[in-house]
This record gives structure tokens, sequence and C-alpha cells, in this order.
């Protein structure tokens, strides 16, 4: 099966200017989060979809930020415009609503490696 | 204001010994708690949890312990191997499907 994926992997880029990141889920899974984990930090939530709806977005910083999962699948999280302190791994991940077997699913995430960004 | 603590940065450990790593909460709400693993360069994996319900987790070399009174978990690791050098996120929710609130991590080392 495969895993989460994320790109670009490594995004260098000034203050003021914008980025997108690009995540896509497990096959099947209904909800994706997107996490910003700053260095020495835990990741922190930005933003929750179930399917194609916003579930919890009340972290994210939408001066700057906004992302979207127009088709239920495939997500991508923007920044714009880009501040310092933006500078982070911003972690895609998703998870089913019930786990194999029927149970429902006790909070287990799969993670995607990740999409570190440097703001000089 | 951090719901999930994890107040030891790092720890060290002689392969074969056992690694207990802590975590603390402050919201009564929390009714599952999970343990993370991850390795640089890498998205952080699934390790154990345990259900509010119950006070003690196992699998393998590895147990969660949760003392719901004291609002406070570990992860123990017997016997840890230099493998399992990682940094070790708890995290909690409150009911399935919720977002996980992570604390800071733990940097374990095991020494061979």
């Amino acid at each position: 099966e495969a895993g989460v994926a994320q790109s670009p992997r490594y995004k260098i880029i000034e203050k003021r200017q914008s980025v997108a990141f690009w995540c896509n889920p497990i096959s099947g899974h209904a909800t994706l989060y997107w996490y910003q984990q700053i260095l020495g930090q835990g990741p922190k939530l930005l933003i929750q979809f179930q399917n194609n709806g916003v579930v919890d977005d009340s972290q994210l910083p939408k001066d700057r930020f906004s992302a979207e999962r127009l088709k239920g699948v495939d997500s991508t999280l923007k920044i714009q415009p880009a501040k310092l302190e933006d500078s982070a791994v911003y972690l895609c991940a998703s998870s089913p609503l019930r786990l194999a077997g029927g149970q429902t699913n006790t909070g287990e995430l799969f993670f995607g490696e990740g999409s570190r960004l440097t703001v000089l | 204001d951090q719901q999930v603590k994890q107040n030891s940065p790092s720890l060290s450990v002689q392969e074969g010994r056992i690694s207990i790593l802590n975590c603390d909460y402050t919201n009564s709400m929390f009714d599952y708690f999970l343990w993370y693993k991850k390795y640089p360069a890498e998205g952080p994996t699934f390790l154990i949890s345990i259900s509010s319900i119950k006070d003690k987790n196992e699998d393998g070399r590895f147990t969660v312990f949760l003392n719901k009174s004291a609002k406070h978990l570990s992860l123990h690791i017997v016997p840890s191997q230099p493998g399992d050098s990682a940094v070790y996120f708890c995290a909690a929710s409150v009911s399935g499907n919720t977002p996980l609130v992570f604390g800071k991590g733990t940097r374990l080392s095991v020494i061979a």
C-alpha cells in the first residue's frame, strides 16, 4: 500500500514570497490533516479535512495560509506571503474513518515525510 | 497552553536496558493516547496507543501505562535497542477522528 505522498521535500524562499505544498493521502482515507512542526516542537495542527469539507481550521493563520481539498483526495497548502517564522516542516497525514476489521479509528494517523520550508 | 507535555527533551539509555519516556496531559477530556516515533527526515510513525478505559497496553517490547488520576502516561521499551534511537512524541485526542495534540517530543539515544 502506498503511503502519504508529499512534495516538494525541501523549499527555500525569501520572506514575502509564496509557496505551495501538495499532499496525496493513502487511497480511501477520508480524513486529511496538515500539521506544522517547528524545530524542537511537536507537530501542531493547521487544518483537518474530512472528504472535501473542512472540519477544523481554528489554528490556521488565515491571513496568510490557505488549504484546499477540492475533490476529497489530494490537498494543497499555500502560504502567501511567507514570514521568517513560517520556517518549519509541513506534515500531511491521513486516516481512515474505520480501521481494518471495522473498529473505530482511535486516532492513528499516517504521516508523509514532510515538506521542509526555509524562509530567508 | 500546552495540553500534552513531555518534560524531558532527551534520554540516553544503554542497549539492553529499559527506556522510560514520560508524558503528562492537562485536558481531562482526552480519551485516546498514542506514541509516535520519528527518525530524521521522515514523518512520525505510529507506535502504540491506549484507550482511557485501560491502564496498560503491551505490544512486544513496548508497553504504555496510563494513570488517569495523575494525568500521566509512560512508554516503556524493554530491552532497548540501538534502532530505537529516535524522537518519541506523545499525542492525545478526544475520541477517534479528532485531531491529535502532540507533545514536544523526547529524543531517545540507545548506546551500544
